[in-house]
């Protein structure tokens, strides 16, 4: 399983873009990244996934270095509602619906 | 479109009792995914089943066992409950279609309080 190294915690700004960085180094070639994100008292959400290539979906953009090692969420305005922990995750596939989550970055918007 | 419902929201269960809990999954998905979240060890995942058989088992005891039914909505059971068996019991579903390119939707979850 591949493990990943995100920020405790990061703080942005209400309408501000903000970065949030994950280490995935031990990533294998198959393994899809998926980013996931958790309000307080609700399940977790889903956000964007990505192989090679940048994503965008109306939520989020995922930029993914091309040696696949790091990948970035970004999303372009941060919301008040957009404050949650924030989990990247490197899905292989061949492990079904087996996600790992890690302890994630907690994301808190000022207004 | 109706998304991931579990049942109950809330249960409250004595120490020795058993406790089955539900999830439906969002029409047409086949793959559902069972996850225990405590303030300890944050999220684990328990089992995944699809097509009615468990495909993948996390790293939990025999105590906790599920299943899924011909219509993918699938249930999990917790026999013999412990006091650290209070959590918040997640269920997700996904399309799973061959290549691994999907994603999944959580359901709200059951909170377990075992007294």
């Amino acid at each position: 399983d591949a493990k990943t190294t995100q920020p405790n915690s990061m703080e942005s700004n209400e309408e501000e873009p903000v970065h949030l960085p994950c280490n995935h180094s031990t990533i294998s070639g198959t393994d899809y990244i998926h980013w996931y994100r958790q309000l307080p008292s609700q399940g977790p959400e889903y956000v964007i996934h990505g192989l090679t290539s940048n994503v965008n979906n109306r939520m989020a953009s995922l930029a993914i270095a091309e040696d696949r090692k790091s990948s970035t969420l970004i999303l372009h305005r941060a919301t008040l509602r957009d404050a949650a922990v924030y989990y990247c995750i490197p899905r292989d596939y061949n492990q079904g619906g087996k996600l790992i989550f890690g302890q994630g970055t907690e994301l808190s918007v000022k207004p | 479109k109706a998304g991931v419902t579990q049942t109950p929201r809330y249960l409250i269960k004595t120490r020795g009792q058993q406790v089955t809990l539900s999830c439906s999954p969002i029409s047409g998905h086949r793959s559902v995914s069972w996850y225990q979240q405590t303030p300890g060890q944050g999220l684990q995942f328990l089992f995944e089943y699809f097509s009615e058989t468990q495909r993948n088992k996390g790293n939990f005891p025999g105590r906790f066992s599920g299943r899924q039914f011909s219509n993918s909505r699938s249930e999990m059971n917790v026999s013999t409950l412990e006091l650290g068996d209070s959590a918040l019991y997640l269920c997700a579903s996904s399309l799973a279609v061959e290549g691994g390119n999907y994603g999944y939707t959580f359901g709200s979850g059951t909170r377990l309080t075992v007294v």
